[in-house]
């Protein structure tokens, strides 16, 4: 994997419906890997940032685990809120680029 | 707390016209990004600083400038605006270190006709 991959593109679910997508990195040069929460009309908000093979983070109804071996990322949405409606964007940080590559995220839509 | 705010919000340009997107943040950030986003394409990073009197090029700086003179203010400007700079531009901050999390602005929709 070359560039940062994000599956599904999108995705609709009821609400209360429990969800999770993917984000897919080049594993080599690993130095963190982003999670942003972008909501129509506003600014991407951050989520959380990881750097260990293995870590899991969790903040509030939503989680994320990383493996750094294999490239990729898990994002999980626990019990589905419409609040919860945004595109979800990772990105990547390879050592020595100095610079963050953003998937083109996953487009949740959560139905009341 | 403003945090990163970014001026204009919308702004139509002629090819071959100049102008200066601003942004400015009151976090006291060291890092600032800059940003481009074209439809079905992730965030791009044009350019970045990493205090007051350093940028470096990104991922796609051709066609822009940026000064960074203090800590709060980071500019991007387009010297001869051309049909593919027409995008949305994000302006973001962080504290330093690349394991923060990045702080946007609210965007600006840059169309050139």
């Amino acid at each position: 994997i070359l560039n940062v991959e994000q599956s599904p593109q999108s995705l609709h679910v009821q609400e209360g419906d429990s969800t999770n997508f993917t984000c897919s990195f080049p594993s080599s040069n690993f130095y963190a890997l982003h999670w942003y929460r972008w909501e129509t009309a506003k600014s991407p908000e951050a989520l959380f940032v990881m750097t260990l093979n293995g870590d899991e983070k969790k903040k509030g109804r939503i989680s994320a685990t990383l493996n750094t071996k294999e490239g990729y990322s898990y994002l999980y949405i626990k019990g589905s809120q419409p609040e919860d409606s945004a595109t979800y964007l990772c990105a990547h940080d390879q050592t020595g680029a100095n610079n963050l590559f953003f998937g083109t995220g996953t487009r949740l839509t959560v139905i009341p | 707390n403003a945090g990163v705010t970014q001026t204009p919000k919308f702004r139509i340009l002629k090819i071959g016209q100049s102008m200066t997107l601003q942004c400015t943040q009151d976090m006291n950030h060291n890092y600032m990004y800059w940003y481009r986003q074209d439809p079905g394409m992730g965030l791009k990073l044009i350019y970045y600083s990493v205090g007051a009197g350093i940028t470096d090029k990104g991922e796609v700086p051709n066609g822009y400038n940026v000064s960074r003179s203090t800590t709060e203010d980071f500019p991007l400007r387009l010297e001869l605006a051309a049909p593919s700079q027409t995008s949305v531009y994000f302006c973001a901050s962080s504290p330093g270190g690349r394991n923060q999390p990045q702080h946007f602005g609210d965007g600006t929709r840059l169309s050139i006709l």
